[in-house]
């Protein structure tokens, strides 16, 4: 069984607010993942990081920014919500040692809707 | 830009009949593939990890078969039963990149 968390599930937020979406693993993963998913749509790297101190931009441009301070936290803000990041982000886990045949494990997903 | 297609979109099969969909992925640079079930209010869960052309996995009624050279994998589920109303994801490993596709919406009619 996956251990990794996100928080919250669901939020809907005013244009404008700053949010941070949590997600945290207790599976000793150094490498972490974040994905955007629009209804109907493929899952779209935003960011990843190899570690602590790491981060990368994933494949999708995206307005937020990510931290990784510590190996099991890996959160993610947007500094000025708006309709536009209206969507769903996954967070996800892998083992580095395992390279491309390690498995995803990922969070249960945060709602995002801004009015 | 790498595609990963999988077809079809949406697939609804009646309850004991067996059904198949496929993932189809550029046949350079493979280094592997994955399928992921995903169910409604839940987190995506692996069910294959696939690295050789003409590898074949199994595990209960689903398995998966892999074709790196043509670029493609099929997925296979014997005798559907509700609990496999999920939606599959397919995801192409080349080196450090990831690619998803948009996945099968598999609806299982009682």
């Amino acid at each position: 069984e996956a251990d990794i968390y996100q928080t919250p599930r669901y939020l809907v937020i005013g244009t404008g607010k700053k949010i941070t979406l949590e997600c945290s693993q207790t599976m000793g993963h150094d490498k972490m993942y974040w994905y955007q998913q629009d209804p109907g749509m493929e899952l779209h790297l935003i960011h990843y990081s190899y570690g602590v101190n790491s981060t990368e931009k994933g494949d999708l441009s995206s307005e937020s920014t990510v931290s990784r301070i510590r190996t099991e936290h890996f959160p993610l803000t947007l500094e000025s919500a708006r309709p536009s990041h209206t969507s769903q982000y996954l967070c996800a886990s892998s083992d580095v040692r395992a390279g491309p045949t390690g498995e995803l494990f990922f969070g249960e997903g945060s709602r995002l809707t801004v009015l | 830009i790498l595609n990963v297609e999988q077809s079809p979109q949406s697939l609804h099969v009646q309850e004991g009949d067996s059904t198949n969909f496929t993932c189809s992925f550029p046949s350079s640079n493979f280094y592997a593939l994955h399928w992921y079930r995903w169910e409604t209010a839940k987190s995506p869960e692996a069910l294959f990890v696939m690295t050789l052309n003409g590898d074949e996995k199994k595990k209960g009624r689903i398995s998966a078969t892999l074709n790196t050279k043509e670029g493609y994998s099929y997925l296979y589920i014997k005798g559907s039963q509700p609990e496999d109303s999920a939606t599959y994801l397919c995801a192409f490993h080349e080196d450090d990149k990831i690619i998803f596709g948009k996945g099968t919406r598999l609806h299982i009619l009682p």
